[in-house]
């Protein structure tokens, strides 16, 4: 596709449960980020890839969250046991590089509520 | 830490009434910093990049422009269609490729 796509756009879960929220980048896009975005806030830095590695994982707030990139494209971001806490739209977005000047483009997020 | 600040919170205009936003930002050097449009229900729209002071950008009506501690986007004679949330992130100098983003000015334009 043209653009970045995730899926679902929205999911429903109940406290406890297991998610996964998926992420197509670009096609040829190295670098994959992802965000966390609550009402009213900008979005917060999750976890990045460049190629298939997690290069920096430092904003994953617990170890609830993993997140892989097995083939260097589609991405999976996964949540252990959910919290209602965990509510929130999650934002992935794809570049072309790292470097500053490499425009990151988004993607439509995933609405996660957690009941 | 890196900080941004963005104000106003909210914004209305009436259409054709030119304004400004705001983004302050404390970061340990600047590698670049952002503007983004968010649409409701979407992802953020990249607008411009800003490496230095003294740099300014022009989209149709919009005027990005930078100083060592903060950003403005100039928005001349709005029309209804720019009604979005703006949003600001920076990114740090060094090895880290982490931006960090304000929570926005969520402006309306009124026909």
């Amino acid at each position: 596709g043209a653009g970045v796509s995730q899926t679902p756009s929205n999911k429903v879960t109940e406290k406890g449960k297991y998610v996964e929220l998926r992420c197509d980048p670009i096609s040829g896009h190295t670098a994959l980020y992802w965000y966390r975005q609550s009402l009213g806030q900008g979005p917060e830095f999750l976890i990045y890839f460049q190629g298939t590695g997690a290069a920096d994982d430092s904003g994953l707030p617990n170890d609830r969250f993993f997140a892989v990139r097995p083939e260097g494209s589609v991405s999976t971001l996964k949540i252990q046991r959910t919290e209602r806490g965990d509510s929130a739209v999650y934002l992935c977005a794809s570049s072309s590089g790292l470097a500053e000047y490499n425009e990151q483009f988004f993607g439509p997020g995933t609405r996660l509520t957690v009941l | 830490e890196d900080q941004v600040t963005q104000s106003p919170e909210a914004l209305r205009l009436q259409e054709g009434e030119s304004s400004s936003l705001n983004c302050s930002y404390t970061v340990s050097g600047l590698r670049g910093l952002f503007w983004y449009r968010q649409d409701p229900g979407k992802g953020p729209e990249f607008l411009f990049t800003l490496y230095s002071a003294g740099e300014e950008k022009e989209k149709e009506r919009l005027k990005a422009t930078l100083t060592k501690k903060e950003s403005f986007l100039h928005i001349t004679a709005p029309k209804p269609e720019d009604s979005a949330t703006y949003l600001c992130a920076v990114r740090p100098s060094g090895g880290s490729y982490i931006p960090t983003f304000g929570r926005g000015t969520s402006l309306i334009v009124h026909p």
